[in-house]
């Protein structure tokens, strides 16, 4: 099984709210990420969890912050996003941030923001 | 110069044909790569995934790799309308960042 669920699928937000994605793997993987894929364009990174410790920040705006409760658990908590940043965001799980770590992806989260 | 470089397209194969898609990445000490297919709307799949110089073949789709050239491909024999979908390169370089770099990806069309 190589199942990566995120949740929820589609999310609407104003600019002063604050919402937060979920992403869940029980695969056993150690190393967890976040990637932004904006239309037609490849997805972007944005952090890695290796082992429940946040390895990388690729420079990502403090109105997204990332949390991993959890060797199973990712979220990505949003507050006082731009319309800019309406997105994919995909979540991605591999079992262990190795260079030869394959990734799946979750079915993403659409985020609109008004 | 972009660190992995996809033809975007469109590639239009006929049905049954032979769909050739190709890749060349600039970190020489990369370790593997991977192809992803993406339909409109949908998260990345991964297809395959390939480590040594050489082929790797699984049902239809085979991944060819030359690391002194630094050029990873991907054959789909017997191409179907189904295959039609944005391919995404990706490759995990050894810089200890341990994540994917992707290329734009190459969107194939194939014509019934």
């Amino acid at each position: 099984d190589t199942e990566v669920t995120q949740t929820p699928k589609h999310l609407v937000m104003g600019m002063t709210n604050k919402k937060s994605l979920k992403c869940e793997q029980h695969m056993g993987h150690r190393a967890m990420y976040w990637y932004k894929q904006k239309a037609k364009k490849p997805p972007e990174l944005m952090f890695v969890y290796s082992y429940e410790k946040l390895s990388i920040n690729e420079s990502v705006p403090s109105r997204f912050s990332p949390e991993c409760p959890n060797s199973s658990l990712l979220n990505l908590h949003l507050h006082a996003l731009q319309p800019e940043d309406s997105a994919l965001y995909l979540c991605a799980s591999s079992q262990a941030p190795t260079s030869t770590g394959t990734q799946y992806f979750g079915p993403g989260t659409r985020l609109l923001v008004l | 110069q972009k660190e992995v470089e996809q033809n975007s397209g469109p590639l239009s194969v006929p049905e049954g044909a032979i769909a050739s898609l190709n890749c060349t990445y600039s970190d020489r000490g990369s370790q593997s790569f991977f192809w992803y297919r993406q339909y409109s709307g949908k998260s990345p799949e991964l297809i395959m995934f390939i480590y040594s110089n050489g082929d790797k073949e699984d049902g239809r789709f085979t991944a060819q790799l030359n690391k002194a050239s630094q050029y990873v491909s991907l054959l789909i024999r017997d191409s179907q309308p189904s295959d039609s979908a944005t391919y995404l390169c990706a490759v995990n370089g050894d810089t200890g960042r341990r994540a994917l770099t992707f290329g734009s990806g190459t969107r194939l069309q194939v014509q019934p």
